[in-house]
């Protein structure tokens, strides 16, 4: 069965807690990038990665980290340095020959308690 | 900072009804467009790829692409209950594979 995995699908976090997304994938794509959704808001990019042991900053790094071990896996920690972390988070992929077109997981929706 | 806008509100219409919505971008050097839909509480969908001047048509989803007036354009014929969703415009970075989403229009389709 192909395809993209995020878990948990809802993950709640005490102020000041450290919690890790994960996010895997199965269909061989060397890209993968992690979004923030807000309500109203476009999908904003946290970080991406385009090969194993390489990743960039997106638009809103700050408070977030990730690493890129495996190709199939690109997990998202949120620290208690995020002031506003409650939001839905996507796990999105590239294939490797194509036109740019991403394709995502079915995310996980965080709550700050 | 790259821009995609879509600046229509709310858009309601009645069941068979054609449904337009539209999205501009400020990069003059993107070359590959996309609109994804997105149910309430759920991930985006990819539903229409465009990269040449023109329209794509697949099935009731027609995508229309200006580039020298850098505009993208989703037309929905048929409109169907199930279409009533949030439809995301996104549109590439020259030179790379990053991609520039717009706030998105959310569509009601009325029986």
């Amino acid at each position: 069965d192909g395809g993209i995995t995020q878990s948990p699908k809802y993950l709640f976090r005490k102020e000041g807690q450290n919690v890790t997304l994960s996010c895997e994938q199965n269909l061989n794509h060397d890209a993968m990038y992690w979004y923030r959704q807000d309500p109203g808001q476009g999908l904003r990019l946290i970080y991406y990665s385009q090969i194993v042991n390489d990743f960039q900053k997106g638009d809103i790094a700050e408070g977030y980290s990730v690493s890129r071990e495996k190709k199939e896996s690109f997990p998202l920690t949120v620290t208690s340095a995020q002031k506003n972390p409650t939001a839905f988070y996507l796990c999105a992929t590239t294939p490797t020959s194509g036109g740019n077109e991403q394709f995502f997981g079915p995310g996980t929706r965080l709550t700050v308690l | 900072q790259k821009e995609v806008e879509q600046n229509s509100g709310p858009l309601s219409v009645p069941e068979g009804a054609i449904a337009s919505l539209n999205c501009t971008y400020s990069d003059r050097g993107s070359q590959s467009f996309f609109w994804y839909r997105q149910y309430s509480g759920k991930s985006p969908e990819l539903i229409m790829s465009i990269y040449s001047n023109g329209d794509k048509e697949d099935g009731r989803f027609t995508a229309q692409l200006n580039k020298a007036s850098q505009y993208v354009s989703l037309l929905i014929r048929d409109s169907q209950p199930s279409d009533s969703a949030t439809y995301l415009c996104a549109v590439n970075y020259y030179g790379n594979n990053r991609l520039a989403f717009g706030k998105g229009n959310q569509v009601v389709v009325i029986p």
